[in-house]
């Protein structure tokens, strides 16, 4: 199975920061990797995918970069809306794999 | 737009059965795979099944394989998982995907609770 590891676990910003989340795969996985944003009691929605490519419909201040094995999500002037978890996936081979998690607070 | 409803969810005792369902429209059905993922109470999420467009091709996480059984009507729009032999850890939000080749998990619904306890 193809394990992911997403760093840091947890993270605190300040409304107008820009903070970068990284995953990293145990194998290469190229570029199938997405990343999804979850808040409390919703579903999780997606925000990136092939690692670079942005959802129909998301802001540009999230961007995605990596192939192989390490990816990195950014999200620049943060927003009150954005504190939230984020999880990163990859879905190049069975199982599917996500990360555990970063979880973005307000400082 | 793409509209995923699960349906389903309930409290069940550990070993007994449960059939979630979802619901699609706002595109060809027939035409994507499905995942169903879910989420275990203050936890990450976990992949559990896949199916694809012509159910052709299923998938399971080695935590259900043997007890979920993934299928699919393209004629009613949607996608079924049907459970058994539940345990406690199988307590979760259960939510169904739309899955793309290309582009992953595109569209997820709103979840289903399951909750298995005695």
């Amino acid at each position: 199975d193809i394990q992911m590891t997403q760093s840091p676990s947890s993270l605190s910003a300040s409304v107008g920061d820009r903070v970068t989340i990284t995953c990293r795969a145990s194998q290469g996985i190229s570029n199938r990797l997405a990343w999804f944003q979850q808040k409390p009691g919703k579903a999780p929605k997606s925000l990136i995918s092939a690692a670079s490519s942005l959802q129909s419909g998301v802001p540009s201040k999230f961007s995605g970069s990596g192939s192989g094995t390490d990816f990195t999500l950014t999200i620049s002037s943060l927003q009150p809306e954005d504190f939230a978890t984020y999880y990163c996936q990859q879905y190049d081979s069975f199982p599917l794999t996500f990360g555990q998690g970063t979880r973005l607070e307000i400082k | 737009e793409v509209h995923l409803v699960e349906s389903g969810g309930g409290l069940v005792q550990p070993g007994e059965s449960l059939r979630l369902s979802c619901a699609a429209s706002g595109f060809t059905f027939s035409s994507y795979s499905m995942n169903w993922v879910r989420q275990a109470p203050g936890k990450g999420l976990e992949w559990v099944s896949y199916i694809s467009s012509s159910s052709s091709t299923k998938n399971y996480a080695d935590s259900v394989w043997g007890r979920f059984t993934i299928s699919r009507d393209n004629a009613q729009n949607s996608l079924y998982l049907q459970m058994s032999s539940l345990r406690a850890e199988d307590t979760a939000v259960y939510y169904c995907a739309r899955v793309d080749y290309y582009h992953g998990m595109e569209d997820w619904g709103q979840g289903t609770t399951v909750t298995v306890s005695s």
